[in-house]
């Protein structure tokens, strides 16, 4: 089965400055997705960035980016210019590629609650 | 982009009944639609994948009895919390998706407390 882990429950973040967040993932799969996702204290899921296992470059989002290291299975989250707005909760996630068929569930890590200090 | 709306977004109800929570997908069809519980700072376990129009299947250590999910149409899917215990109480979230696409569109959520 797969697993997400981010390993850093809280992390911390002077506003306009940059912060990583880190999640790696264990699979034996080939093909798959991978996911940001944030949950601010509405409790709404929002996408921030995916990113295709089979593509080698880096997905990036505005001021969000990441970098996927395939064979080391590691897929972290750099938001730059850290805004207020950006305090939240940050789940890594995992799925099964389409083409691989079965379930088209996510697999989420326990998650990272970030703090912007003004 | 695709929206998902829940209702209600909260609920109290008492221990020993049920209660209802609706997922729609309002500008999409929604092929497949998951649910998910989420305790305090904790993170989304899913609960159960369910395909219109047949069986939901449920993960380990759900109870299909006690969560009972119906997906009837490409729009719609419900969860029925029957015989809620106070332990019950928690943040339920659904998401949809389209079978064929990466993307999963989630709810806002609905609170239900239990007393």
């Amino acid at each position: 089965a797969q697993t997400v882990t981010q390993s850093q429950p809280e992390m911390s973040v002077q506003e306009a400055e940059t912060v990583t967040l880190s999640c790696t993932y264990d699979t034996s799969e080939s093909d798959y997705y991978l996911f940001w996702y944030k949950q601010p204290p509405s409790r709404q899921m929002i996408l921030v960035i995916r990113q295709e296992a089979y593509k080698q470059q880096n997905a990036t989002e505005n001021r969000f980016s990441v970098n996927f290291q395939k064979a080391a299975k590691s897929f972290s989250l750099k938001i730059s210019d850290s805004q207020l707005g950006d305090a939240a909760m940050y789940f890594c996630a995992y799925r099964r590629s389409l083409t691989q068929g079965g379930s088209e569930k996510l697999v989420f890590g326990k998650g990272t609650k970030l703090t912007v200090n003004p | 982009g695709a929206v998902v709306s829940q209702h209600p977004s909260r609920v109290i109800c008492k221990s020993g009944t049920s209660v209802k929570i609706e997922c729609r997908s309002l500008d999409f069809q929604a092929t497949t639609m998951f649910w998910y519980r989420q305790f305090p700072k904790q993170s989304l376990m899913l609960m159960a994948t369910s395909n219109e129009g047949s069986k939901a299947t449920y993960e380990q250590g759900v109870e299909k009895d006690k969560f009972l999910i119906n997906h009837a149409s490409l729009t719609l899917s419900t969860l029925t919390v029957t015989s809620a215990h106070p332990e019950d109480s928690s943040f339920y979230i659904c998401s949809a998706g389209v079978t064929g696409t990466y993307e999963q569109y989630f709810g806002p959520g609905t609170r239900l407390t239990v007393t």
